[in-house]
């Protein structure tokens, strides 16, 4: 079985700062990652994903995780975030075996602010 | 192509009650997956459909049921609804052919239960 902890519920920012939202894992087998995205009243949308190779993956918005299999984390980050990005982003695993289904973390509320 | 649909949108029923909610996945996809979406628990996964088929169950009450017609549509219902069961529900469709493809999210239906 798989688990995900996301470290901070909340996470508040001034537009065009860095951020960085964490995300741990925990897991018997390995696995594959995800961050998801989540605005208001919508469901989620795939932010980026790690399956294998290199360890740094980018989205096409500017967002970038890292896989760091000794820490066990898939940290977010963006260096210079926009008002619209104000969400909720989840981490997700799954066993890279089969068909696995994901399993979340609890999310990590964004707030951007002028 | 159309994305993920769910339908309705908003539900409210009062306990003892059940309910149906469907979803409609992307064209060509054969795999549909449930989630329920609370404050409390965070996304927590219920099942995945891929032809008709169920492939996978998360830890949920038999209350909590589904089924995948033909055309790969799903429905999931719910039995004896109880006050707990309010939650946004989310399905998501990919391909179920490929490990760790995408999954697309709908928007989701909002249940409540008085």
């Amino acid at each position: 079985a798989q688990s995900v902890t996301q470290l901070d519920s909340q996470v508040p920012v001034f537009e065009e700062a860095p951020v960085e939202l964490r995300c741990n894992y925990s897991s018997s087998v390995s696995v594959y990652l995800f961050w998801y995205v989540q605005y208001p009243n919508q469901g989620l949308q795939l932010l980026l994903k790690y399956l294998s190779g290199s360890t740094l993956v980018e989205s096409i918005n500017g967002f970038e995780a890292e896989f760091n299999k000794s820490q066990t984390s898939f940290h977010l980050r963006k260096p210079s975030v926009h008002i619209s990005d104000t969400a909720e982003y989840f981490c997700a695993v799954s066993a890279n075996s089969g068909y696995s289904t994901l399993t979340f973390g609890k999310g990590t509320m964004l707030l951007v602010s002028p | 192509k159309a994305g993920v649909t769910q339908t309705p949108r908003y539900l409210i029923k009062t306990r003892g009650q059940q309910v149906t909610l469907s979803c409609s996945p992307i064209s060509g996809h054969r795999s549909v997956s449930w989630y329920q979406q609370t404050p409390g628990q965070g996304l927590q996964f219920l099942f995945e459909y891929f032809s008709e088929t169920q492939r996978n169950k998360g830890n949920f009450p038999g209350r909590f049921s589904g089924r995948q017609f033909s055309n790969s549509r799903s429905e999931m219902n719910v039995s004896t609804l109880e006050l707990g069961d309010s939650a946004l529900y989310l399905c998501a469709s990919s391909s179920g052919t490929v490990p760790a493809d995408t999954q697309y999210f709908g928007p989701g239906t909002r249940l409540t239960v008085l």
